[in-house]
């Protein structure tokens, strides 16, 4: 089955940038969302085919795919953005959803 | 608005049934596939299966292969989780999630509820 792969933590300063990946094997072939999920919430679509953001959004949140990784990247860090990430594709092979194992985003 | 509540959950014991359903509202139900997802207490989201907006379409992980049946009922803008021979390894909460079109495949889930939890201990 596909596994999609994130650091299990990433900390950053307030004002600075994020960077969150999702492996996969040749996830460029693939389309990927990325949800944020703050504690007791339910999940939030944040970007979805690689790179579009939502409405509602805000365009401090961006996304890229290519070759073996996706990257979700939060510009301009603010204390609001802490929360857990997760990528999502949709694996053709199996039939399957498939969605990362999940990053910690910490806010110093 | 688009609205999505679970109800359903509760505690059950090993190998015991629950039924899950998702009341949905804020849009055309029929024109949309929907999904349970589910996150087990302190770890990540699993996909747990799918259904085409028509409904003549269903997917399923693996794990619950053959002991859950999601459906749907168009009539009454509601989703269904059927589950059998409940495992403590089921444990988790169910969250039901809208798609942003009307097949499963390659499909981005634009719409959250907000989740009911099921317990499946002695």
């Amino acid at each position: 089955s596909y596994v999609l792969t994130q650091p299990p933590s990433v900390s950053v300063a307030p004002g600075k940038t994020a960077r969150i990946t999702c492996g996969g094997n040749n996830i460029g072939n693939k389309i990927v969302h990325w949800y944020q999920q703050k504690p007791g919430q339910a999940p939030v679509l944040v970007i979805y085919y690689d790179s579009d953001r939502p409405s509602g959004i805000p365009e401090r949140f961006s996304g890229s795919n290519s070759g073996n990784t996706a990257t979700l990247t939060i510009s301009r860090v603010e204390a609001g953005d802490e929360a857990d990430y997760y990528c999502q594709v949709w694996d053709s092979s199996s039939d399957h959803y498939v969605f990362g194992t999940g990053t910690k985003v910490t806010v110093l | 608005e688009v609205q999505l509540l679970e109800s359903g959950g509760g505690l059950v014991q090993p190998g015991g049934s629950l039924r899950l359903s998702c009341a949905a509202s804020g849009f055309t139900f029929s024109s949309y596939a929907m999904s349970w997802v589910r996150q087990a207490p302190g770890k990540g989201l699993e996909w747990v299966s799918a259904i085409s907006g028509s409904g003549g379409s269903t997917y399923y992980t693996d794990s619950v292969k053959g002991r859950f049946t999601i459906s749907r009922d168009n009539s009454k803008n509601t989703l269904f989780l059927q589950m059998n021979s409940l495992r403590a390894e089921d444990t988790a909460v169910y969250y039901c999630a809208k798609s942003e079109g009307s097949t499963v495949t390659n499909g981005v889930f634009d719409y959250w509820g907000q989740g009911t939890l099921v317990t499946v201990s002695s």
